[in-house]
């Protein structure tokens, strides 16, 4: 059983370009989460997702990034326009069930976003 | 939403001594408590986790305790190895936060051999 895919795994964009990040959960996983760390620093949730649904976005910034999990393929997390403080390690993880529930939560390796 | 505290920022030791991390939480509704491990440019890594229908658990050289009504839980490592250096993250999840978990800002622990 795979674990949590993530890619690309190191990517570089200019200021103003667009950034999309992939994640495809363990087999089975059917609740998808998004962080982000910063360099030397701890991890921050952006965005619960479950199967073409949205269920928490607290922590996503309101402009310029939002993800998606459709029914078919991986969840994608897209920052349109980046600029230098988007550069950061982006996080994947997934799990079986509501973390509530007995649930546990399995990482991606990460995507690091350069933004030049 | 939820509130979590980690503390120290930096703890060093000597190889075999012991090692305890401390975080409180603010949302007294809270009920899965994990404990992450993360090597430089590595994901995290779960290392030991406790629900709130007990008040410790023992894996080996870890074991996580947590008091439900301080809303605290505490790492801690016995017999310290170098390889145990690394950063060490809290979080919480249930409650209002259901659905996701909530770090601590990090310890960066340093066994000296």
């Amino acid at each position: 059983n795979a674990g949590v895919m993530q890619n690309p795994r190191h990517l570089v964009r200019r200021r103003g370009q667009e950034a999309r990040l992939r994640c495809s959960p363990m087999k089975g996983h059917s609740h998808v989460y998004w962080y982000r760390q910063l360099p030397e620093e701890g991890l921050k949730f952006m965005v619960y997702l479950q199967k073409e649904n949205i269920i928490d976005e607290s922590g996503m910034p309101k402009e310029r990034f939002s993800a998606e999990f459709p029914k078919e393929g991986p969840s994608i997390l897209r920052i349109q326009q980046v600029v230098r403080g988007d550069s950061a390690a982006y996080f994947c993880a997934s799990s079986p069930v509501r973390l509530a529930d007995t649930g546990e939560l399995f990482f991606g390796e990460g995507s690091r976003l350069t933004v030049l | 939403g939820e509130n979590v505290e980690q503390h120290p920022s930096t703890l060093s030791v000597q190889e075999g001594d012991s090692a305890v991390i401390k975080c409180t939480y603010s949302d007294s509704a809270s009920n899965y408590f994990p404990w992450y491990k993360q090597e430089l440019g590595k994901r995290p890594q779960l290392i030991i986790d406790i629900r709130s229908n007990v008040g410790e658990k023992k894996d080996q050289r870890i074991a996580v305790t947590l008091n439900k009504t301080a809303k605290h839980f505490s790492l801690h490592i016995t017999e310290t190895q170098p390889e145990d250096s690394a950063v060490y993250f809290c979080a919480v999840a249930g409650g209002t936060s259901y659905g996701k978990l909530t770090f601590g800002q990090g310890t960066i622990l340093t066994v000296h051999p």
